[in-house]
């Protein structure tokens, strides 16, 4: 079965330093990677994916991701942090279960405090 | 247009009582999934629905947990004889396509957060 890990329970970053939170994933075959961000009181919002390709995904809000198969590992990246970044965020695995049926799998989350 | 709604908001029950959950996905969408989050955990697959049909409800915790989408659009979670344990965050998500993974995005709703006394 897949599984994700995120090592990270929370981190502290300066408003304007670089940022890199860390996701990896264990999974048989080439697994489909996402990166979630949860903001207090709201849905979980699709910050980028991978597929298959390039292994360096841009998203949304100025995230990437850099897929290394050989690490099993889909980190989350921004050059430059915004106090609006502060948030909850979640790495992801999609894969077929043994019952033939398609599932996300979550990490555990990172949060993410911004100091202005 | 509107994303994924969910009601109630919030919902405190006493134990042993039961509990509808309601999930009103994005229009169109074929696909829709229930997942319960834990405080402290990332959201944990309960059961999803392709149309009206459930598709896969391995991850429902026991049978007094149950779903249904009897016309294919809103859909119900209930749990019946409610637990202290029960007490988490249910999320809703619908997908415009089948569920699987190409042009598969999950649009999630901001949850109900069950507590059970």
């Amino acid at each position: 079965a897949q599984s994700v890990t995120q090592p990270d329970i929370h981190i502290t970053v300066s408003e304007g330093a670089s940022l890199e939170l860390r996701c990896n994933y264990s999974y048989g075959a080439t697994p489909y990677l996402f990166w979630y961000v949860q903001s207090p009181g709201q849905g979980l919002q699709l910050l980028l994916k991978y597929f298959s390709g390039d292994t360096l995904v841009q998203g949304i809000k100025g995230f990437e991701a850099e897929f290394k198969r050989s690490q099993s590992s889909f980190n989350l990246r921004k050059p430059s942090v915004h106090w609006s970044d502060a948030a909850e965020y979640f790495c992801a695995v999609g894969a077929y279960s043994g019952a033939g049926s398609y599932q996300l799998t979550f990490g555990k989350g990172t949060k993410l405090s911004v100091i202005p | 247009g509107a994303g994924v709604s969910q009601s109630p908001r919030y919902k405190v029950t006493k134990r042993g009582q039961d509990v509808a959950l309601r999930c009103d996905p994005i229009s169109g969408h074929v696909s829709l999934y229930w997942y319960r989050q834990a405080l402290g955990q990332g959201p944990e697959f309960l059961t999803y629905f392709n149309y009206e049909a459930q598709q896969d409800k391995s991850g429902l915790p026991n049978d007094r947990f149950s779903a249904e989408r009897p016309e294919g659009s809103i859909s119900t979670l209930t749990i019946q004889r409610t637990e202290q344990r029960d007490s988490a965050m249910y999320r809703c998500a619908s997908s415009l396509e089948l569920a699987g993974p190409i042009g598969n995005e999950q649009f999630f709703g901001p949850g109900t957060r069950l507590t059970v006394l």
